[in-house]
């Protein structure tokens, strides 16, 4: 059973970047059948897609976020990261890491890790 | 950039059916996705490619696609089918979601 678990800091400081990872395990992050997401939730409110990338680094990134917002992967690791930099308490929100599976051309976000709150304050 | 509009609340009695709608434009010309999210939960894939349902999810959610809406209807709704409901559709390689309806069975 896949299963995707993010971590990182719980409060990050206004201006700073704002760094989580996201472990696979139970399948391979290599495989090419599949994309590798973020997508986030402020309290209360609705889900924000912040970006998306391949095994071999190809990413798409949310237009509202792309100047501050960095995906990467490590295949040695079986794991893909955010960063996203100058934060503001706008940036408060529960953080998901997610798998796209690809059907007929398009993508659906089939597996979705618990979810962290990442809380910006000083 | 692409939006998605969705009532920010929906109310059913047990037994009836629910219908949550997600408006945008030309969405007819793309596909709808629906995902179900409970309290505390991560969100779930109920409905694919407009009305197609993923393995496990019950023949009574359905939906449809035409115009400038999607709909998403939950026949015979059960108290278990309360939750928050998301619209989502793909625009430009970017993925976009309505700001959700939230499913009271009273």
């Amino acid at each position: 059973q896949l299963q995707l678990q993010e971590s990182g800091p719980g409060l990050v400081k206004p201006s700073e970047t704002l760094s989580l990872t996201c472990t696979v395990s139970g399948g391979s992050i290599s495989s090419s059948s599949y994309y590798w997401g973020w997508i986030r939730q402020p309290p209360g409110k609705g889900l924000e897609w912040i970006g998306s990338i391949y095994y071999i680094g190809g990413t798409y990134y949310n237009p509202s976020l792309k100047s501050r917002v960095t995906v990467s992967v490590d295949t040695s690791k079986n794991q893909f990261s955010l960063k996203l930099s100058s934060v503001t308490a706008a940036d408060t929100a529960v953080y998901y890491c997610a798998r796209l599976s690809e059907t007929s051309g398009w993508y659906y976000f089939d597996y979705w890790g618990q979810g962290t709150l990442v809380t910006v304050s000083s | 950039s692409y939006e998605l509009t969705q009532a920010p609340s929906v109310s059913v009695s047990p037994g009836q059916t629910a219908t949550i709608t997600c408006s945008g434009d030309k969405l007819g010309n793309k596909y709808a996705w629906w995902y179900q999210q409970k309290p505390g939960q991560s969100p779930v894939l109920v409905i694919y490619e407009d009305s197609k349902r993923p393995s496990g999810i019950p023949e009574r959610i359905s939906g449809s696609n035409s115009g400038n809406t999607a709909t998403l209807t939950i026949s015979g709704t059960q108290a278990m089918d309360e939750a928050d409901y998301y619209c989502q559709a793909w625009d430009s390689s970017t993925a976009v979601f309505g700001g959700g309806t939230k499913l009271t069975v009273l």
